[in-house]
């Protein structure tokens, strides 16, 4: 199957830093989404980014489905950016959601 | 617009007991997805409802079973507890397109002792 791959699996920002999570899948895919989970457990649904690049507040996404990778970039980042932030993407055979290992991101205060 | 609902939000069980967790959809969401994460395996996708119906299924045991109702709640049975179930269980809605948004409840916190 499809694997897909998140780098770094680790990082530790200060706050107000920039920083860019990336997303590599072996294959072409289809509806690659972004999700951020807090420390709670909560995921929320960043972005759905099939292709291009979107952009919501200080957060952006980029997919170039081409070569097989997908960029998301948080700028002036909070302490409540913290947590794992996942990419996934739907598999076409069977709709069954395929997920990245997840980057964890601190970022310090 | 209300979220996802998942209860209960913890649950201690012991080895062979059963549990059924539920989740209720954002209204007029059709499709509900179940997903198990632990620390060693990360998200993994249980099943899928669509309409009342399995429309997909993750490669899990039969012990893990759910079903959808006509209001489109949906609920998650584990029968004969194992100690590697424990995890966080985790419930999606959406309307039901391959396009569409998930959108996730709190999740329920299960451990098995």
């Amino acid at each position: 199957g499809i694997q897909v791959e998140q780098s770094p699996p680790d990082l530790i920002l200060q706050e107000g830093a920039n920083s860019t999570l990336r997303c590599n899948f072996s294959d072409s895919v289809n509806n690659l989404q972004w999700f951020h989970q807090n420390p709670w457990g909560q995921l929320i649904n960043l972005f759905y980014i099939p292709s291009g690049t979107k952009q919501n507040g200080r957060l952006s996404a980029t997919t170039v489905a081409t070569e097989r990778y997908s960029l998301l970039y948080i700028s002036s980042s909070q302490t409540t950016d913290s947590g794992v932030y996942f990419c996934a993407f739907r598999s076409d055979s069977n709709y069954q959601l395929i997920w990245g290992a997840g980057t964890k991101l601190i970022i310090k205060p | 617009k209300a979220g996802v609902t998942q209860t209960p939000r913890y649950l201690i069980k012991t080895r062979g007991q059963q549990v059924t967790l539920s989740c209720s959809p954002i209204s007029g969401h059709r499709s509900v997805s179940w997903y198990q994460q632990t620390p060693g395996q990360g998200l993994q996708f249980l099943f899928e409802y669509f309409s009342e119906t399995q429309r997909n299924k993750g490669n899990f045991p039969g012990r893990f079973s759910g079903r959808q109702f006509s209001n489109s709640r949906s609920e998650m049975n584990v029968s004969t507890l194992e100690l590697g179930d424990s995890a966080l269980y985790l419930c999606a809605s959406s309307r039901g397109g391959p396009g569409e948004k998930l959108f996730f409840g709190s999740g329920t916190q299960l451990s098995v002792l």
